[in-house]
């Protein structure tokens, strides 16, 4: 069950330039995550935002939320060849006490 | 020097084996997830924990097995009846459910 869906699936820029990834959600939530994976490696959580925030930022990561859209966007501003990896959003099911719903990422290749 | 640890960082398994993958974390958090990941297809949720002695399945629990004995402990065992086995599996914890997900390295599996 895919709850949040990332858009594109695949991203190169050059160093410097900003980069922007989508994430789409069916169901209500009470918040949504945004979480960063190097080739092999285990998932590192970037940035949570709550159902009642519009926007959030962290260094250089920017997130919005609009959940009238039901979509959420991670903005990544002047990237680094070290910012390539997968970038996925995971989303709380409706129901509480459940596990979050992770989608199916967007690869980031950041060439120097 | 707190987190959490999968081993072995890499599996073999012959056909009609059971094959047990260690978790462990010294987080103190309550809730703990097993995940398989498959090239494109993100994570799906395999079977995830919200207290001791207690589990429950998540999108595609068919043909593994788990057991809650310990807090700090939430071994994965991938059976027989899982015929497509071949993945990278991912362990994660959480103070609670659906709450910001602490990630393991992960343990890819083969099949010989």
């Amino acid at each position: 069950s895919q709850q949040g869906e990332e858009d594109p699936q695949a991203l190169s820029i050059q160093e410097g330039e900003n980069a922007t990834m989508n994430c789409s959600y069916k169901t209500s939530i009470n918040n949504l995550q945004w979480y960063r994976q190097n080739s092999g490696r285990g998932l590192v959580h970037l940035i949570l935002i709550r159902s009642n925030e519009r926007e959030k930022h962290s260094g250089r990561l920017r997130v919005t939320l609009d959940t009238s859209k039901k979509s959420s966007s991670l903005l990544i501003t002047a990237s680094r060849a070290a910012d390539t990896a997968s970038y996925f959003c995971a989303t709380d099911a409706w129901q509480a006490g459940t596990a979050l719903i992770f989608g199916k990422g967007t690869t980031l290749s950041v060439s120097s | 020097d707190g987190g959490i640890t999968q081993s072995p960082k890499y599996l073999f398994r012959k056909e009609g084996q059971n094959v047990t993958l260690s978790c462990e974390q010294n987080l103190n958090h309550d809730a703990m997830y097993w995940y398989r990941q498959d090239p494109g297809q993100g994570l799906r949720l395999i079977y995830y924990s919200q207290i001791v002695n207690d589990f429950q399945k998540g999108d595609i629990a068919e043909g593994y097995s788990v057991s809650r004995e310990k807090k700090e402990s939430f071994p994965l065992t991938v059976t027989s009846a899982q015929k497509n086995p071949t993945a990278f599996y991912l362990c994660a914890s959480s103070i609670r459910g659906q709450e910001t997900q602490y990630f393991g390295p992960g343990t890819r599996l083969l099949v010989l």
